[in-house]
């Protein structure tokens, strides 16, 4: 069975700082792996999206990850912090096939940036 | 182009009664997905349709049913509801025409209170 564990309930970091979000997975097999954030009273958007291409993956308002098999790790990174990046994110796996859709989510990290 | 769109966004039930929420997804995708969100569990996959046929589906009681029609467009139904089931219900969208690694994109979300 696959699933996801997000090492961080909460990240706290300062405006202009790097961000780490931990998540490691497990599965079987190589799955597709994902990154969502959600806004307070909002649903969720896609940041980025691993399928087996490259281990580096870049994703919108700066956010990238990198899948490392050896360690079951999909590492969420933000060079420096903005105040807008407050908020939650979800590592998230999706079975490696007949999972169509049936998306499994970590608990989440709720990041806070202060100023 | 529009995104995926729920209604109502907001509701209040009575326990024992029916809910119906509806979802039309992003133009061209035929899968839609549903997931539950709460403080507690955090996000569940309730089950996915696609072209009218439901694909998959998660570990919820039967009182949670599902349908699609040929437009795509899909409704959830919750019937004699529970304090419980208030929740966040978040619908997705996807082209739906890979097993896995499919682009999901969600909508804003119905936030239902059982009273």
């Amino acid at each position: 069975a696959q699933s996801v564990t997000q090492l961080d309930s909460h990240v706290s970091v300062s405006e202009g700082t790097p961000v780490l979000l931990r998540c490691n997975y497990s599965s079987s097999y190589s799955p597709s792996l994902f990154w969502y954030v959600q806004h307070p009273n909002k649903g969720l958007q896609l940041l980025l999206k691993y399928t087996s291409a490259a281990t580096l993956v870049k994703g919108i308002n700066g956010f990238e990850a990198e899948f490392k098999k050896s360690e079951t790790s999909f590492h969420l990174t933000k060079p420096s912090a903005h105040m807008s990046d407050a908020a939650e994110y979800f590592c998230v796996v999706s079975p490696p096939s007949g999972g169509y859709n049936k998306l499994i989510f970590g608990a989440g990290t709720r990041l806070a940036v202060h100023p | 182009k529009a995104g995926v769109t729920q209604t109502p966004r907001y509701l209040i039930k009575t326990r024992g009664q029916q809910v119906t929420l509806s979802c039309s997804p992003i133009s061209g995708h035929r899968s839609v997905s549903w997931y539950q969100q709460t403080p507690g569990q955090g996000l569940q996959f309730l089950f996915e349709y696609f072209s009218e046929t439901q694909r998959n589906k998660g570990n919820f009681p039967g009182r949670f049913s599902g349908r699609q029609f040929s437009n795509s467009r899909s409704e959830m139904n919750v019937s004699t509801l529970e304090l419980g089931d208030s929740a966040l219900y978040l619908c997705a969208s996807s082209l739906g025409d890979s097993d896995s690694g499919n682009t999901i994109y969600f909508g804003e979300g119905s936030w239902l209170t059982v009273v």
